[in-house]
């Protein structure tokens, strides 16, 4: 079946990168989703990436994706306090509608 | 508003009352999805709804919960005689539905129950 992992935190000082790992267990995964969960908020959706992308950047976010590995990273450069929360890794498989797989999500912490 | 809005956004209940979720999704997003996040986990997926097809009720845990979507508007989700642990925050996230493309779901806050 269908299950995606994460390991569950993460600690990084302040202007340091931090990369989050995912793997998932689909192969016919089309779209794979990164969320930021903060305290007492719903998922803000950070960013995507194609099955067919290796790599995509957008400012401090860096996702790769191992599609042999079935393995998704999510690098975030000089990370700050702001960036403090959970972040959940999802898959859309190839089949049908937009259902998504989470993983577990794994808390951020970032200390001075 | 522009996003996803739920309420209410707290509930706070007795153990056997029945509670009413509401969810209020992005005008004009056909699809529609319910989720359960019990507390440091993730999310568990309950049931999605897309335009007038029939619902996907696979994730619900039990004949207690049910939820309604009249067309592509307002969702209820629905728990009877609520047990301790229904606990949790309740996810709804609206997505425009289209098969095989990218439409990523958007959250809103979510409504935080508690049973005592």
């Amino acid at each position: 079946g269908e299950d995606v992992e994460q390991s569950l935190f993460l600690s990084v000082r302040e202007g340091d990168s931090s990369v989050i790992n995912c793997t998932y267990t689909d192969s016919s995964s089309t779209y794979l989703y990164w969320y930021k969960q903060e305290p007492g908020a719903g998922l803000q959706l950070l960013t995507y990436i194609f099955s067919n992308m290796d790599m995509k950047q957008d400012q401090r976010l860096t996702v790769l994706l191992n599609k042999k590995d079935k393995h998704l990273s999510l690098r975030i450069a000089d990370t700050q306090t702001g960036d403090s929360a959970i972040y959940f890794c999802a898959e859309k498989g190839a089949g049908g509608y937009n259902k998504l797989i989470f993983g577990a999500g794994t808390r951020l912490a970032v200390h001075p | 508003g522009a996003g996803v809005s739920q309420s209410p956004s707290n509930k706070v209940t007795e153990k056997g009352k029945d509670v009413e979720l509401r969810c209020d999704p992005i005008s004009g997003h056909t699809a529609l999805y319910w989720y359960r996040q019990r507390l440091g986990q993730g999310l568990e997926f309950l049931i999605y709804f897309q335009g007038n097809s029939a619902p996907d009720k696979s994730g619900l845990p039990s004949d207690r919960f049910s939820a309604e979507r009249t067309g592509e508007s307002v969702s209820t989700l629905t728990i009877q005689r609520t047990q301790q642990e229904d606990s949790a925050v309740y996810l709804c996230a609206s997505s425009r539905g289209q098969f095989n493309s990218n439409q990523p779901q958007h959250f809103g806050d979510g409504t935080r129950l508690s049973i005592l």
